[in-house]
């Protein structure tokens, strides 16, 4: 059981928008930053997303992200087949630790 | 461009300690937080702990018991042992970099560099 909920899966044809929400708490997500990680099939995570909405150099502006309250979302514009991958939102927890969410799984029809 | 590899055994018997090695080259070990995250066959990312070039420490509440991460900088590894595993601890485990701080009243985090992961079955 992941401390922040994402959902299990999301699709969407090429071309589409597709936004996967990252639910937690005010101990976490309420309280600190978010950063977003796309981990393509067999490879390790990726960063995608930093201090909530930041986009690291070399990541397209296809990606975006946001955070309200409680809750963040990331945002991905005119979907190509290549971003099929499993998507994790974490931050930092009042419990001292770092956490993550249990993962969304992007599907490009 | 900075790189991590990770390095250590892939078969790991239960009870046994479970010892990983991460050397970062292409930047410096100094000024930074490094990191080690799990991810279990089929499942999520796990935080296991972090630690700072002074050897400052933090650890999942979770796996506190178990774990030690230390840091070698005139080597620019950094390792991680996890003692009495089980199978439970079978997982690709990662090694990262992680931009860490804190201002204004939050706490900013980012893993922006990772290893690209090691296998490590705990069987007999």
């Amino acid at each position: 059981q992941s401390v922040l909920t994402q959902p299990p899966s999301v699709s969407a044809a090429p071309g589409q928008k597709v936004t996967i929400s990252c639910s937690g708490s005010n101990s976490n997500i309420g309280k600190n930053y978010v950063s977003w990680y796309q981990q393509l099939p067999g490879t390790a995570p990726k960063l995608l997303i930093y201090d909530n909405n930041k986009r690291p150099s070399g990541i397209p502006d296809r990606f975006s992200g946001s955070k309200s309250g409680t809750s963040a979302t990331l945002g991905i514009t005119g979907l190509q087949t290549g971003d099929e991958a499993d998507y994790y939102c974490g931050t930092w927890d009042s419990s001292l630790s770092a956490v993550f969410g249990g993962g969304t799984k992007l599907t490009v029809l | 461009q900075v790189q991590l590899q990770e390095s250590g055994p892939g078969l790991v018997k239960p009870s046994e300690t479970l010892s990983l090695t991460c050397t970062v080259s292409g930047g410096s070990i100094s000024y930074y937080y490094w990191s080690w995250i799990r991810q279990p066959p089929g499942k999520g990312l796990e935080y296991i702990g972090y630690i700072y070039d002074s050897g400052s420490t933090n650890y999942d509440p979770s796996l506190k018991s178990r774990v030690t991460i230390s840091v070698d900088t005139s080597k620019s590894q950094f390792s991680l042992r996890l003692s009495s595993v089980t199978a439970a601890d079978t997982a690709v485990y990662y090694c990262a970099r992680l931009n860490f701080y804190y201002g204004s009243g939050s706490y900013y985090l980012a893993f922006d560099y990772w290893g690209q992961g090691t296998l490590v079955t705990v069987s007999s």
